[in-house]
């Protein structure tokens, strides 16, 4: 089955510590995008890649950091500069990054802060 | 300015009654496609439906029904005899052509009540 995975579905983070949360795709698509989520909100964009060894910031960048090594993958770090990292972070792809492409999302991972 | 504004932010509706969710957006292109997506408890976003700016025709699908309303800029979602597994999340989401982004409103929560 074709689809996006992410792990973990939760995740704790200490004061100060980097974490990564992994997305990772079979579905053949060019184009990966990270979103956060908080309550009551609609999703933010924090960067997206269009291709692989390739990446843009979004509108919430600062405190993130991605890769794009592997058309399939596109891991996001959240590092100790994020200072309220609690949220819900879903990933999505889509076949190419033009408009007409639809975005498909993945499961989505929990952070939260200890 | 680009925008989607959800203003209903929490609809309750008896099971079996038909329900509407607004949609409206603001954009100076004249390229854009809108979405809806759907995302139950388990926080997935779902794919419901795509359409693009020139194409006005009304779509239905099964209970769903889409109003695309270019004159007043709206894209409303409409579920005929609503059952309690409608219950959810729903945003709509404009994506447009500068940037490769996809603004996404606040959403709306259904609750579908037994």
């Amino acid at each position: 089955d074709g689809g996006i995975t992410q792990s973990p579905k939760y995740l704790f983070r200490k004061e100060g510590q980097n974490v990564t949360l992994s997305c990772e795709q079979n579905l053949n698509h060019d184009a990966m995008y990270w979103y956060r989520q908080d309550p009551g909100q609609g999703l933010r964009l924090i960067y997206y890649s269009q291709i692989v060894n390739d990446f843009q910031k979004g509108d919430i960048a600062e405190g993130y950091s991605v890769s794009r090594e592997k058309k399939e993958s596109f891991p996001l770090t959240v590092t100790s500069a994020q200072k309220n990292p609690t949220a819900f972070y879903l990933c999505a792809s889509s076949r190419q990054g033009a408009i007409q492409e639809t975005q498909y999302f993945g499961p989505g991972t929990r952070l939260l802060v200890l | 300015a680009q925008k989607v504004t959800q203003a209903q932010t929490e609809i309750s509706v008896v099971e079996k009654e038909d329900v509407t969710l607004d949609c409206v957006y603001e954009t100076r292109d004249t390229t854009y496609y809108l979405f809806w997506y759907k995302q139950p408890p388990s926080g997935e976003l779902v794919f419901l439906i795509r359409r693009n700016s020139f194409d006005e025709q009304n779509e239905i699908s099964g209970r769903y029904s889409w109003n695309f309303q270019k004159s007043t800029s709206s894209f409303n979602f409409t579920i005929t005899a609503s059952q309690v597994v409608d219950s959810a999340v729903y945003f709509c989401a404009l994506r447009f052509i500068v940037d490769d982004k996809i603004i996404f409103g606040k959403g709306t929560r259904l609750h579908i009540l037994p």
